[in-house]
């Protein structure tokens, strides 16, 4: 079973600042997907960026990027130019991709309460 | 980007009473949809994994004649919650796989459901 967890609850950083989520998982599969949600009050879910386990290259999205360590397992976020609107909830996800093609559910870790301020 | 509408956003009911909640994917098909419960302050617990015109797969523990779900067609899936308690008060999210935009397997999200049992 695939399992995520990301160990910092609540995180701060001020307006403007660089602050990096971090996030480790565990499987036993080659061929997955690792995503990173936003979740802010309005509780809507937003992608921010995804990353797949065969790309070597780490992904980017304007201002947010992660570090894929693979063989490490590890997926953090780094978030530069910290906004306000930025303050959300952040949860890592993992997706298997079966060798039939087919995708399996994502599996949540516990998520990460970032607030950014003035 | 592809979008997920549901209905209604806020509900109360009665405890004892059912009440339907819709999940449509209004410019893609979609193939696959997932229905969560997400807690204050909590991750997202998958409930069930429903694929158009098959039975729904229930997560273990999630009793499947108290959340019915029904996905009768490529974009329209149902959660009914059936003799509500105020324990089932909650906020449900769905979500929709399928192809859109060329992104496949890529979960898009619903803005969630607060249903709160009195």
């Amino acid at each position: 079973a695939q399992t995520v967890t990301q160990s910092q609850p609540e995180m701060s950083v001020q307006e403007a600042e660089t602050v990096t989520l971090s996030c480790t998982y565990d499987t036993s599969e080659n061929n997955y997907y690792l995503f990173w949600y936003k979740q802010p009050p309005s509780r809507q879910m937003i992608l921010v960026i995804r990353q797949e386990a065969y790309k070597q290259q780490n992904a980017t999205e304007n201002r947010f990027s992660v570090n894929f360590q693979k063989a490490a397992k590890s997926f953090s976020l780094k978030i530069s130019d910290s906004q306000l609107g930025d303050t959300a909830m952040y949860f890592c996800a993992f997706m298997t991709l079966y060798s039939t093609g087919t995708a399996s559910k994502l599996t949540f870790g516990t998520g990460t309460r970032l607030q950014v301020t003035l | 980007g592809a979008v997920v509408s549901q209905h209604p956003s806020w509900v109360i009911c009665k405890s004892g009473t059912s009440v339907k909640i819709e999940c449509r994917s209004l410019d893609f098909q979609a193939t696959t949809m997932f229905w969560y419960r997400q807690f204050p302050k909590q991750s997202l617990m998958l409930m069930a994994t429903s694929n158009e015109g098959s039975k729904a797969t229930y997560e273990q523990g999630v009793e499947k004649d108290k959340f019915l779900i029904n996905h009768a067609s490529l974009t329209l899936s149902t959660l009914t919650v059936t003799s509500a308690h105020p324990e089932d008060s909650s906020f449900y999210i769905c979500s929709g796989v399928g192809l859109a935009g060329g992104r496949l397997y890529e979960q898009y999200f619903g803005p969630g459901t607060r249903l709160t049992v009195t």
